[in-house]
């Protein structure tokens, strides 16, 4: 079973300031499959990143996805007030599976 | 625009049953997986379940295998899912999801989603 382990749980920071988000694996994933949402308070998620690296429709290059095998990061550069959110890492496996991190929840401090 | 509004939920006792349903437009529906995907009350996201494009594959998460069914209507750009057996731990938001057309296998698009209570 494929389990994914998002850190740190919540992160506190300022406007302007860059957010850096870690999911690890259980297990090796193709770097095809790792994704990561956005979900703002009150609304559904929106895919932000794919393919570990591809920005998804719309979302702005302040947004960075990266990583291989068990480690993915997304990085937020220069935090504007509607990034602060919970975000979700996501990968497949070919049981088939989908399966979700946790979440991070990145506040104003 | 892509567009994808749940319909169906509300309040059900345990052991009861209830079917979600999930109007799409703005794409080719019949060419799209969908799915759907739940997250409880102050909780993370959980897949539950995948339904090939035609309905010839579906796929679901082992903690709803057996109770839940999804299925889907092509002539009516809908997906839906029959949920039997509720329990209180199914209480959750429920979000109807489109699923990359492109083989990345995540979910592209989400819908506002629909609450479904299990409760006495």
């Amino acid at each position: 079973e494929l389990v994914l382990t998002q850190s740190p749980g919540t992160l506190s920071l300022s406007p302007g300031e860059t957010a850096t988000l870690s999911c690890r694996a259980s297990q090796s994933i193709s770097s095809s499959y790792s994704a990561w949402y956005q979900q703002r308070r009150g609304q559904a998620p929106r895919l932000l990143i794919y393919a570990t690296s591809t920005r998804a429709t719309g979302i702005p290059d302040r947004f960075r996805g990266s990583g291989s095998g068990r480690d993915f990061t997304l990085t937020i550069s220069r935090l504007e007030p509607e990034d602060f959110a919970v975000y979700y890492c996501q990968q497949y496996d070919s049981s088939p599976t989908w399966t979700f991190g946790q979440g991070t929840k990145v506040e104003i401090k | 625009e892509v567009r994808l509004e749940e319909s169906g939920g509300g309040l059900v006792q345990p052991g009861g049953s209830l079917r979600l349903s999930c109007g799409a437009s703005g794409f080719v529906f019949r060419a799209s997986w969908m799915s759907w995907v739940r997250q409880a009350p102050g909780k993370g996201l959980e897949w539950l379940a995948n339904i090939a494009y035609d309905g010839s594959a579906k796929y679901y998460v082992a903690s709803v295998r057996g109770r839940f069914t999804i299925s889907r209507d092509n002539a009516k750009d809908s997906v839906y899912l029959e949920m039997d057996n509720l329990r209180v731990d199914d209480t959750a938001v429920y979000y109807c999801t489109r699923v990359s057309t492109t083989g990345y296998e995540n979910f592209e698009s989400w819908g506002q989603g629909t609450l479904v209570t299990v409760s006495s």
